[in-house]
């Protein structure tokens, strides 16, 4: 069965302080990973589209990057303005509508 | 223009209310979706439009019904809801309907149902 699993569930960081967040998958076939920022009471905003092992992109201080099973949402130098919870999604094997991770909410602290 | 406009921002509605979500995109965008989103969890699809034709409903309940009136335009009409539908409630569109299209985002409507 296709799933996103997305890790840690809450990340909290000190302003400046450079960190990583995890999103595996086991689709087959994929068709690109996706990257979105929630913040609270908004719908989510996006950030990359990732289709191949190698691949890396980069938004200010966001740096996506994808292997075969999984990528990687690299924070560097976090400030405040950062904190939001971080959605990865791939289209599962066989069908097109996004499959979402439980996201993992950071918190920068000043 | 890239935003998807949804309105109202906020809803308080009773059990025996009807009233209706809107949402609105001008990107030329052929593919509108609905999702719902509880708190602390992922958004999950109700709906999808293609070409303003429905194809895909994710055995939602009848008391959530959609429309797309025209290629830009998407409502849900809401009626008899229970208060276990509270949650925040998203359009997004894309341009195709095929899977690996980005979505853009509303910004929802928090609704509570009373």
């Amino acid at each position: 069965e296709d799933q996103v699993t997305q890790s840690p569930e809450a990340l909290r960081l000190q302003e400046g302080e450079s960190s990583s967040l995890n999103c595996s998958y086991t689709v087959s076939g994929l068709r690109g990973l996706f990257w979105y920022r929630q913040d609270p009471g908004k719908g989510p905003e996006f950030l990359f589209t990732l289709y191949s092992a190698g691949e890396e992109k980069e938004k200010e201080r966001l740096k996506a990057t994808l292997t075969k099973k999984e990528s990687f949402l690299h924070i560097t130098a976090p400030k405040p303005e950062d904190s939001a919870t971080y959605l990865c999604a791939v289209p599962p094997t066989n069908d097109y509508k996004l499959s979402f991770g439980a996201g993992t909410t950071v918190t920068v602290r000043a | 223009d890239t935003e998807v406009t949804q309105t109202p921002k906020h809803l308080v509605m009773g059990m025996t209310n009807k009233k209706s979500l809107k949402c609105e995109q001008h990107m030329g965008h052929r593919a509108m979706y609905w999702y719902k989103q509880k708190a602390k969890k992922p958004p999950e699809l109700m709906f999808v439009y293609s070409y303003e034709k429905l194809s895909i409903n994710e055995s939602v309940p009848s008391r959530f019904s959609p429309e797309c009136p025209n290629s830009s335009l998407l409502n849900l009409h809401l009626h008899a809801l229970q208060p276990e539908d509270s949650a925040l409630y998203l359009c997004a569109s894309s341009q195709g309907e095929q899977g690996g299209q980005k979505l853009f985002f509303g910004s929802g409507t928090q609704l509570s149902v009373l």
